[in-house]
């Protein structure tokens, strides 16, 4: 019972590339969340969003992009990949505020920038 | 903002031993206190979580506990099996819609 779905497990993309990552969550979950996951990092706030259309900066947004249309889908977006960008990102969802449930992440997307 | 600090980064432990993850948080208004544990190639599950009111919550072999005075918060595993061996990384969250996560901790339970 797949609940938080990201569009691929693994991807190799080219330095300069524009790069598309995909999540969708079928909780009606109000937020969402893009993480990296590095080793001796831990996870780092990318973006995330509290509502369609709105988005907010995290901890590291430079050199990437958010989109959410649809509540269900938050899409990152990596304007110029670069080799530094080469990571596990997690997407996340979770209920509004106020309702402490915790996250529901995704499975994760590998990318390799070349 | 928070800032959770989680150590070890890694730990080894026989199987059947005790494991003991401990973090801690900066922003005295965090109230809730989630662990996540990510097997190899996985993604992060909820294990247990704590909230401010609240000093120990414990389920079957695993517990946390919180001090809100020192800031800190530990998950407790007992009687560890091999299938413990993952990642577990902590959070802090005031809100309850953005957490703050540590840096997590390789647990490694030998046979």
């Amino acid at each position: 019972d797949v609940k938080v779905t990201q569009s691929s497990r693994y991807l190799v993309k080219r330095t300069g590339e524009k790069v598309f990552l995909e999540c969708v969550q079928d909780m009606d979950h109000e937020n969402m969340f893009w993480y990296r996951q590095d080793p001796g990092l831990g996870l780092r706030l990318i973006y995330f969003s509290y509502d369609v259309k709105m988005k907010e900066k995290g901890d590291i947004p430079e050199g990437y992009s958010v989109s959410r249309e649809k509540k269900e889908r938050f899409s990152l977006i990596l304007e110029s990949a670069s080799t530094n960008q080469t990571s596990m990102y997690l997407c996340a969802s979770s209920p509004h505020g106020g309702i402490f449930y915790g996250y529901t992440f995704g499975s994760g997307t590998r990318l390799t920038v070349v | 903002g928070e800032n959770v600090e989680q150590h070890p980064s890694t730990l080894s432990v026989q199987e059947g031993d005790s494991a003991v993850i401990k973090c801690t948080y900066s922003d005295s208004a965090s109230n809730y206190f989630p662990w996540y544990k990510q097997e190899l190639g996985k993604r992060p599950q909820l294990i247990i979580d704590i909230r401010s009111n609240v000093g120990e919550k414990k389920d079957q072999r695993i517990a946390v506990t919180l001090n809100k005075t020192a800031k800190h918060f530990s998950l407790h595993i007992t009687e560890t099996q091999p299938e413990d061996s993952a990642v577990y990384f902590c959070a802090a969250s005031k809100t309850g819609n953005q957490f703050y996560f540590g840096t997590g901790t390789s647990l490694t339970v030998i046979p």
